[in-house]
């Protein structure tokens, strides 16, 4: 059992828009940065979002991040069949001295 | 250009031990270094983490005692020492680099390839 919690799996069609939820506790994302990744197929872990709605240099402006309380939210927007992956969230736990990530959602585009 | 490549893995029983690399390259030491897990089927589990300087070091409960996580500046290269080693150890390691707060240590922002461990007799 994952200590930040996402949905398993989202669909939608090109072009539309996704949101990708991940829950957690105070220790974690309530007082830490929140951070995205995203594993394509088959290649390693790709850092998407920091600091909870920053993107690195590369990534579009389709993929955004957000945060509230002990929750955040990954969206995408213009969805595009390159974008199906798993998307995984991650912060670091106060309480657990641990990095913490989210059990994985899974992206599948229509 | 930030270069992770991580060396080591490989076909053990259970019980032994395994010690996998990480060379960095690209970056000045002066970064904390991750390994990161992903089990068949299943998404990524941290594993441990060690400060620029080797001194801070924390790990997950289901290695602690039995992997030790240090690191060789003049190197550039992080390792990752695994013992006992179980079935349930079995995994693609990746190592990454850590950045951000607390102290350096808050997300992975470049990784490795992976190396694959499997643990079977």
């Amino acid at each position: 059992q994952s200590v930040l919690t996402q949905p398993p799996s989202v669909s939608a069609a090109p072009g539309q828009r996704v949101t990708i939820s991940c829950s957690g506790s105070s220790s974690n994302i309530g007082e830490n940065y929140v951070s995205w990744y995203q594993r394509l197929p088959r290649t390693a872990p790709k850092l998407l979002i920091f600091d909870n709605d920053n993107r690195p240099s590369g990534i579009p402006d389709r993929f955004s991040g957000s945060r509230s309380g002990t929750s955040a939210t990954l969206a995408i927007t213009g969805l595009q069949p390159g974008d199906e992956a798993d998307y995984y969230c991650g912060a670091w736990d106060s309480s657990l001295s641990a990095l913490v990530f989210g059990g994985g959602t899974e992206l599948t585009v229509l | 250009q930030v270069r992770l490549v991580e060396a080591g893995g490989g076909l053990v029983q259970p019980g032994t031990s395994l010690t996998l690399s990480c060379a960095a390259s690209g970056f000045p030491t002066t970064y904390a270094v991750h390994w990161v897990r992903q089990t068949p089927g299943k998404g990524l589990e941290w594993v441990a983490v060690v400060s620029f300087g080797g001194v801070d070091y924390y790990y997950a409960d289901s290695v602690k005692g039995r992997f030790t996580i240090f690191r060789d500046n003049s190197k550039n290269t992080v390792y990752l020492e695994m013992n006992s080693l179980r079935p349930e150890d079995t995994a693609l390691y990746y190592c990454a680099r850590g950045n951000g707060p607390p102290l350096g240590r808050g997300r992975c922002d470049y990784w490795g390839q992976g190396t694959l461990v499997t643990v079977s007799s």
